[in-house]
């Protein structure tokens, strides 16, 4: 039961140009969307989130966009910068809920 | 301020030992969940725990797979009789509270390798 997807499990982008990771969710109670990254031999950390009121959030290099109706969010990154090259996971909750569900991550590189 | 704390990173087991994953929530975090996570795969929640309170259980394993979070010292998340197919990346995470909108602070992981 794969409630959160994201379809692309690798993303390579150049120094410098826009990162692009898309997830797209089916379950209509989410209302709040996180964003995790993960670098080799560590744990998961908190990148950005959004509630589902919002249909953006900007925090530095790092924006993340909502479409409910689309059941979709993205989160852009620029410029791309080669330590932003880890997997990155899109995280979703509903509010008061214990249980938050991951996608299976992708993988970005950013090549110098 | 020490993050979260799992131990050990490694851990190999022959099939039908018992496995032991140790977790310490960051200092002032009273809520606990386990994650684990399969080859090519997200994390799939397992269990939330809070002091001496199982509060939500609804993806372990209904057979071999245990989790506490004592009074006093730290959650353990314990596989009896491993399997081939427990290898993963078992990882922790804490929180202040819970509400669902609460980020989680993840830690290292264990590797857990049954042989």
């Amino acid at each position: 039961d794969q409630q959160v997807k994201q379809n692309s499990p690798s993303l390579s982008v150049q120094e410098g140009r826009i990162s692009i990771l898309n997830c797209d969710y089916t379950n209509s109670m989410f209302d709040y969307f996180l964003w995790y990254k993960k670098y080799p031999a560590e744990g998961p950390t908190f990148l950005i989130s959004i509630s589902s009121i919002k249909d953006k959030n900007e925090d530095g290099r790092f924006t993340v966009f909502l479409n409910k109706s689309a059941k979709h969010l993205s989160l852009h990154i620029v410029p791309s910068q080669p330590g932003d090259s880890a997997v990155y996971f899109c995280a979703a909750s509903v509010v008061g809920d214990n249980d938050m569900r991951f996608g299976a991550g992708t993988r970005l590189t950013v090549k110098p | 301020n020490a993050g979260v704390m799992q131990n050990p990173r490694h851990l190999v087991r022959r099939r039908g030992q018992e496995a032991r994953l140790r977790c310490s929530p960051m200092k002032g975090h009273s809520h606990v969940y386990w994650y684990r996570q399969l080859p090519e795969e997200g994390l799939k929640f397992m269990v939330y725990l809070q002091k001496e309170n199982i509060i939500d259980e609804s993806g372990m394993p209904k057979e071999r797979f245990s989790a506490e979070f004592p009074k006093e010292g730290p959650s353990i998340l314990r596989i009896q009789q491993v399997v081939r197919g427990d290898s993963a990346a078992y990882f922790c995470a804490s929180s202040p509270r819970t509400g669902g909108n609460e980020k989680l602070f993840f830690g290292s992981g264990t590797q857990l390798s049954v042989l």
